[in-house]
């Protein structure tokens, strides 16, 4: 069975700038949540979605952003970038809403010049 | 109170040693205990995991310590190899308030010499 997927894997962008990321769950899989991970503050939950609804939102400002599509797949999407935005942004996937097990994709790598 | 405390940041230890990485909480509501392991350049990998009703949990060369009351638990890695060589996250949620959400400890960056 095929991970979980995201493109692209490496990104850079300018600030002021908007970016979209992409994640393919795991088959089957209906739940996704998306994590921040730099340095500084480690990794950080975004958001979560199931069944096409934003279930669950993180300490983010408005300019973070997501959505999820009736085959599961999500995107999330950051305008207006800012220096510290620069981070790997990873996307996790489990069989369903409240289920812990979750699964990681390899990230993509966002560098805001 | 949604932190958990990840203990040491880094660590070093000879091939076929044991490592011990600690991780304590606050939150009583946490429900679920994995133990992520990242290597540069991946995303972090399930290694394993606890929930509160059992005490130790043992994989392989892994096993998880847990303790209620302290609310504290801890990843041992028995006979430690070079390619354990890479970080470790702890991590914990709760079903019942924030759903699949994992708040993550700071990491422990595991060194194995050979």
């Amino acid at each position: 069975k095929a991970g979980v997927t995201q493109t692209p894997r490496y990104l850079i962008k300018t600030r002021g700038q908007q970016v979209t990321l992409s994640c393919s769950p795991i088959s089957g899989h209906r739940s996704v949540s998306w994590y921040q991970q730099t340095p500084g503050q480690g990794l950080q939950f975004l958001f979560e979605y199931f069944s096409e609804t934003q279930r669950n939102k993180g300490n983010f400002p408005g300019r973070f952003s997501g959505r999820q599509f009736s085959n599961s797949r999500s995107e999330m999407n950051v305008s207006t970038l800012e220096l510290g935005d620069s981070a790997l942004y990873l996307c996790a996937s489990s069989l369903v809403l409240g289920v812990n097990e979750q699964f990681f994709g390899p990230g993509t790598r966002l560098t805001v010049l | 109170q949604q932190q958990v405390k990840q203990s040491p940041q880094s660590l070093i230890v000879q091939k076929g040693g044991i490592s011990i990485i600690n991780c304590a909480y606050e939150n009583t509501a946490f429900d679920y205990f994995p133990w992520y392991q990242q290597f540069p350049g991946k995303g972090p990998a399930l290694l394993i995991a606890i929930r509160p009703d059992v005490s130790e949990k043992k994989e392989g060369r892994f096993t998880i310590s847990f303790n209620k009351s302290a609310k504290q638990f801890s990843l041992h890695i028995m006979d430690s190899q070079p390619g354990d060589s890479a970080t470790y996250f702890c991590a914990a949620s709760s079903k019942e308030t924030s759903g699949s959400r994992l708040t993550f400890g700071e990491g422990t960056q595991l060194t194995v010499n050979p």
